[in-house]
């Protein structure tokens, strides 16, 4: 298995719901990522996960809450989204690699992503 | 932030042409990654190039690293109307875990 799913594919919700979105990988990958991509633009990285605990918050606001309760499960918990918070998200993994010594920062594996639209 | 720039923002050739994408980044790096994303799904890794290497090929895809210059380009010989879509370049700084990605070319081939 070398996909990582993400589900809901699309979501819509209001400013005042509560939702998540979900992130599975079966390759023993032990980093897992979280982007924010806006229409014709790049990915913006908001959280890593290596190991299971949280290593990178791009500063991202606190209405976003990730959580990785085991080694092949993300999730991003949602509240009280503002519209400008419509974008895809994308998860992603990486098997961390070794080249001798040194950490090796190897290619990252992306699902296809849930369109988020906020009313 | 970005790190990568592309060059040139769009794209549009005809089947068979070659297709150059140039990319320049800020800091040191410890390797540039190259993706693809066909519109509005995820993203799909092309070739990933270390930043003691120079060349790097993958199939129709050739991969150049010129770490003095801070630059790197991607090169799809004999494209296909199946290229269409948008690259990226990525890097990940030195000291750093984080994939920062450039703005992207969007490459259209037109059959």
């Amino acid at each position: 298995d070398t996909e990582v799913t993400q589900t809901p594919k699309h979501l819509v919700m209001g400013m005042t719901n509560k939702k998540s979105l979900k992130c599975e990988q079966h390759m023993g990958h032990r980093a897992m990522y979280w982007y924010k991509q806006k229409a014709k633009k790049p990915p913006e990285l908001m959280f890593v996960y290596s190991y299971e605990k949280l290593s990178i918050n791009e500063s991202v606001p606190s209405r976003f809450s990730p959580e990785c309760p085991n080694s092949s499960l993300l999730n991003l918990h949602l509240h009280a989204l503002q519209p400008e918070d419509s974008a895809l998200y994308l998860c992603a993994s990486r098997l961390r690699g070794w080249a001798g010594l040194e950490v090796f920062y190897n290619e990252q594996f992306f699902g296809p992503g849930t369109r988020l639209t906020v009313l | 932030s970005q790190q990568g720039e592309e060059d040139p923002q769009a794209l549009s050739i005809q089947e068979g042409e070659n297709a150059t994408m140039n990319c320049s980044y800020k800091t040191s790096i410890n390797n540039l990654q190259w993706y693809r994303q066909n519109s509005g799904r995820g993203l799909v890794h092309l070739i990933l190039i270390r930043s003691n290497e120079r060349e790097k090929h993958s199939g129709r895809l050739r991969v150049t690293l010129d770490t003095s210059k801070k630059s790197s380009s991607l090169l799809i010989t004999a494209s296909r109307a199946a290229d269409t879509a948008s690259y990226f370049c990525a890097t990940i700084p030195q000291g750093t875990e984080k994939l920062v990605f450039g703005k992207g070319t969007k490459l259209t081939v037109n059959p």
